[in-house]
């Protein structure tokens, strides 16, 4: 079947622009997990989702970064104001209980 | 609390060198472990797992064994290949929600 896509793949966008990232996970995957990746770096967990439960925001580096999920379907994460040290790799993740994530491409942000 | 540490890299080798990742994990309980390896470019991409002790996961040529005992799950393979370089990033699932990564690895073979 189909794996988890995200989009944009790249984004460039300018400093105090705000940005909205799409994450479409495997269908029936009830989990969701938002990653930031700078480059040469590890990973960096900003936000998870699961079924209609309050999200897990813990990994959010200010207010400036939001995400939302409708039940278990697309998700969209966004940055606003973006920021010079935004720029890196978004990465999404979905999971079924107890199993692995499978991760989409990623979508590299560039803020000039 | 609940935490992932992997051996730090770059780790460079010749092609058909064995190769080790040291990985141990802390818990209270016990984790699903996993091992993803992200090429060149590419996403990350699950390379194998293990749900409880004393299972081996193996993919590619590639092993890892839960071990209680030592709370590891060392990352093993007896001949790399210069297709082998990568980043390789050790993982614990520790509930339905709560995932670990550890740092990530960089492996380079060299022919």
């Amino acid at each position: 079947g189909a794996g988890v896509s995200q989009s944009p793949s790249n984004k460039v966008t300018e400093k105090g622009k705000d940005v909205e990232l799409r994450c479409d996970p495997i269908s029936g995957h009830t989990a969701l997990y938002w990653y930031r990746q700078r480059l040469g770096q590890g990973l960096e967990f900003l936000i998870y989702f699961q079924g209609n439960s309050a999200p897990d925001k813990s990994g959010l580096p200010s207010d400036r970064f939001s995400a939302e999920r409708t039940g278990e379907s697309v998700s969209t994460l966004t940055i606003q104001r973006t920021q010079q040290e935004d720029s890196a790799v978004y990465l999404c993740a979905s999971r079924v209980s107890w199993g692995a994530q499978y991760f989409g491409p990623g979508t590299r942000l560039t803020v000039t | 609390g609940n935490s992932v540490t992997q051996m730090e890299g770059p780790v460079t080798l010749s092609e058909e060198a064995f190769l080790t990742i040291n990985c141990t994990y802390t818990a209270t309980g016990y984790p699903s472990l996993f091992w993803y390896v992200q090429y060149p470019g590419e996403g990350l991409q699950l390379l194998l797992k293990a749900t409880k002790a004393d299972d081996k996961g193996s993919n590619k040529g590639f092993e890892a064994t839960y071990r209680k005992e030592t709370t590891s799950f060392h990352l093993e393979k007896g001949s790399v290949q210069v297709s082998d370089s990568a980043v390789y990033f050790c993982a614990g699932g520790y509930n339905n929600n709560d995932m670990r990564f550890g740092a990530g690895t960089r492996l380079t073979v060299k022919p």
